[in-house]
């Protein structure tokens, strides 16, 4: 089956700098990535839409300036945190539709801790 | 933009009971799927439902997508402790043309051995 990974699967780092998550798709080319995060107990916000080869979709609210995604090939999806803050900690998921329905097959997720 | 409202936020069932979580959308879906994300995982894709009316099995769950194409639900038939997570209904998102999912908010739902 469909297959994404991420990578960190978690990561501490302290206030004010910046931090990587990538998001692969791993036997299917993904023109389209989303990017989740998920508060505890809560359910998935969408945060933006990655598109290969094109500028991201982001969501109402989201900071583009600080939340840069970049999807430089079709399997793989970057997104950067930058200048991180305690506020930014939490769990972030990234997806990829794939299949007649266009069900999305989501990554294991990262935990980002900010101190 | 479009919600996807769930029903219950949490279910605490006897292991053998049954349980059944609800979802219901002001607006019609071209189709809803369903997600279940086990404790410290993400989730997992289930089942997309897109005919109305239709009903869909998968061993002891039961997935049903309403006449009208605004509710849907998942039934599951004599928990097991293996079922424990939180469920998730998602419907199509609002961008035009895109693959975008609108999430319910989840229903965890808790086993008791």
């Amino acid at each position: 089956g469909a297959v994404v990974s991420q990578h960190p699967s978690w990561v501490i780092c302290k206030s004010g700098t910046s931090v990587k998550i990538e998001c692969r798709s791993l036997d299917f080319q993904a023109t389209t990535m989303f990017w989740y995060r998920q508060f505890p107990k809560q359910s998935l916000m969408l945060m933006a839409t990655s598109n290969e080869g094109s500028k991201a979709t982001y969501e109402q609210g989201v900071e583009k300036d600080k939340f840069l995604i970049n999807h430089a090939s079709l399997t793989l999806s970057t997104l950067t945190v930058t200048s991180a803050h305690p506020e930014d900690s939490s769990f972030y998921i990234c997806s990829a539709p794939r299949g007649a329905g266009y069900e999305q097959y989501f990554g294991p997720g990262t935990r980002l801790t900010v101190t | 933009g479009q919600q996807v409202m769930q029903i219950p936020q949490y279910q605490h069932v006897q292991e053998g009971e049954d349980f059944t979580t609800y979802c219901n959308s002001s607006t019609t879906l071209s189709n809803i799927q369903w997600y279940k994300q086990r404790p410290g995982g993400h989730p997992v894709f289930l089942i997309q439902l897109v005919k109305s009316g239709e009903v869909k099995k998968q061993k002891r769950l039961t997935f049903q997508f309403g006449e009208a194409k605004k509710n849907s639900s998942l039934h599951i038939t004599a928990t097991q402790t293996t079922d424990v997570g939180t469920y998730f209904c998602a419907g199509p998102g609002s961008g035009a043309g895109s693959y975008q999912l609108t999430f319910g908010k989840g229903t965890k739902l808790s086993v008791i051995p």
